[in-house]
């Protein structure tokens, strides 16, 4: 069965921390995802990757950086936490080839006080 | 990417059918239209993905013209467990999404 998993349900951080989101997949996708998604502004694409060490920006980079650094794993790093990354940050990953359905991870939902 | 126009929300009634169009003008002859459904609390689900004409599976059916500029999800004699949000989704292959903010849908006894 087809499985992404990230690293926490929920997370509590300071502003100012260093924040590491963990997302792995078990398919052997080659894509895969990081997403924000917060109340009337649906999902909102941060970061993507298409192969292990390559990534592109998505609609909203600013202030978050991402690391691929096997093909399973793909983490989400916020250099210094804001109130206003408080959100839940979804994980997905898709086949390389094709169109294909991404699939999603659980989300994390963090809060930065 | 094509922009995407669906309803903010629809509600229904057990039993019946929903239709949910999605519109989307400028698509790109490489583009395919596909849909995901979301629960509250979870990561979106893929429903159905299509290209043109009509797609069925076990779950729903999309039903696409001849110009492509619109798209319908069908979904059969709904249920409470139907109630989500449901996203339409139009890019080429292989390309990161845009999710926009989908349509709610709640399902009543």
């Amino acid at each position: 069965d087809v499985k992404v998993t990230q690293s926490s349900r929920y997370l509590v951080k300071r502003t100012g921390e260093k924040v590491f989101l963990e997302c792995v997949q078990d398919m052997d996708h080659e894509n895969m995802f990081w997403y924000r998604q917060d109340p009337g502004l649906g999902l909102r694409l941060i970061y993507f990757s298409y192969d292990v060490k390559m990534k592109e920006k998505g609609d909203i980079p600013e202030g978050y950086s991402v690391s691929r650094e096997k093909k399973e794993r793909f983490s989400l790093i916020l250099e210094s936490a804001s109130t206003n990354q408080t959100s839940m940050y979804l994980c997905a990953s898709t086949l390389g080839t094709g169109v294909g359905e991404q699939y999603f991870g659980p989300g994390t939902r963090l809060t930065v006080t | 990417l094509a922009k995407t126009t669906q309803p903010i929300s629809m509600d229904s009634y057990e039993g019946q059918e929903v239709n949910i169009t999605c519109s989307h003008n400028n698509i790109a002859t490489n583009d395919y239209i596909t849909w995901y459904q979301q629960f509250p609390s979870q990561g979106p689900r893929f429903i159905i993905q299509g290209y043109k004409t009509k797609v069925t599976n076990e779950v729903a059916s999309l039903f696409i013209p001849a110009d492509r500029k619109s798209s319908t999800l069908s979904l059969p004699r709904v249920s409470l467990s139907d109630t989500a949000v449901y996203y339409c989704l139009v890019a080429p292959s292989g390309y990161a999404l845009n999710f926009g903010k989908g349509t709610s849908l709640l399902v009543t006894p």
